[in-house]
């Protein structure tokens, strides 16, 4: 199985502050088919988890644009441009390029 | 708008089945796919599968193939997983997830579902 590797585990920040969590696959996710499946995802306590970006870097639907994502091949980012308090939770990235489906293990936001 | 309402929380005795629900509204059902995961509490999420809603074609996660089993109903839009052979591994909170397209691969979750294992 594909294994994705988040860093860091915790992330600690002030409102406004603009931060990245990395997401390392351990097999390049590119598709034969030209598509990267990558996707982020935000689950704030006690919810389900919220699909933030698709296919790398696109926002999904209703996604504040202070959120955006980017990499290829094995090494992906999400970037937060000026945290928000709404913000703080686990995100997670995933991958659906291989079978079975892997998420990573997961970065918790928190507010400081 | 589109909804995904799961059925409520379960108490099971070891050795035991389940049968979760995800009821949905809102889309078309018949022409999408449903995949269902597991979330430990305080741990990450596994998907478990996924379930084409047009002709019931389903592809498992190796790791609960003999543990979980995915089925539609699309008279009522509703897809089912039922779990077998239940152990306290099994307790943890279960999630369906829809995908139409590729570009809309689980952009809607149900709210989840606590299966709690136990004697």
């Amino acid at each position: 199985d594909v294994v994705l590797t988040q860093t860091p585990s915790i992330l600690s920040a002030t409102i406004g502050q603009s931060v990245s969590i990395s997401c390392r696959s351990s097999q390049s996710l590119l598709d034969s088919d030209g598509n990267t499946y990558l996707y982020w995802f935000l689950q704030r306590p006690g919810q389900s988890p919220q699909r933030l970006i698709y296919l790398v870097s696109n926002l999904g639907s209703g996604v504040p644009n202070r959120f955006s994502g980017s990499g290829s091949g094995t090494d992906f980012t999400l970037k937060i441009s000026g945290v928000e308090a709404e913000d703080l939770g686990v995100y997670y990235c995933m991958q659906a390029t291989h079978a079975p489906l892997t998420f990573g293990s997961g970065t918790k936001l928190e507010i400081k | 708008q589109v909804k995904l309402q799961q059925s409520g929380a379960e108490l099971v005795k070891p050795g035991a089945s389940v049968k979760l629900s995800c009821k949905t509204s809102g889309y078309t059902f018949s022409t999408s796919y449903m995949s269902w995961f597991k979330q430990i509490p305080g741990q990450s999420i596994e998907w478990i599968g996924m379930i084409y809603a047009g002709d019931g074609g389903t592809g498992y996660n190796q790791k609960f193939k003999g543990k979980a089993t995915l089925t539609v109903d699309t008279s009522s839009s509703t897809a089912y997983m039922d779990l077998s052979s239940l152990t306290t591994e099994d307790s943890a909170v279960y999630f369906c997830a829809r995908m139409v397209l590729i570009t809309t691969l689980f952009d809607y979750w149900g709210q989840g579902v606590m299966v709690t294992v136990s004697s």
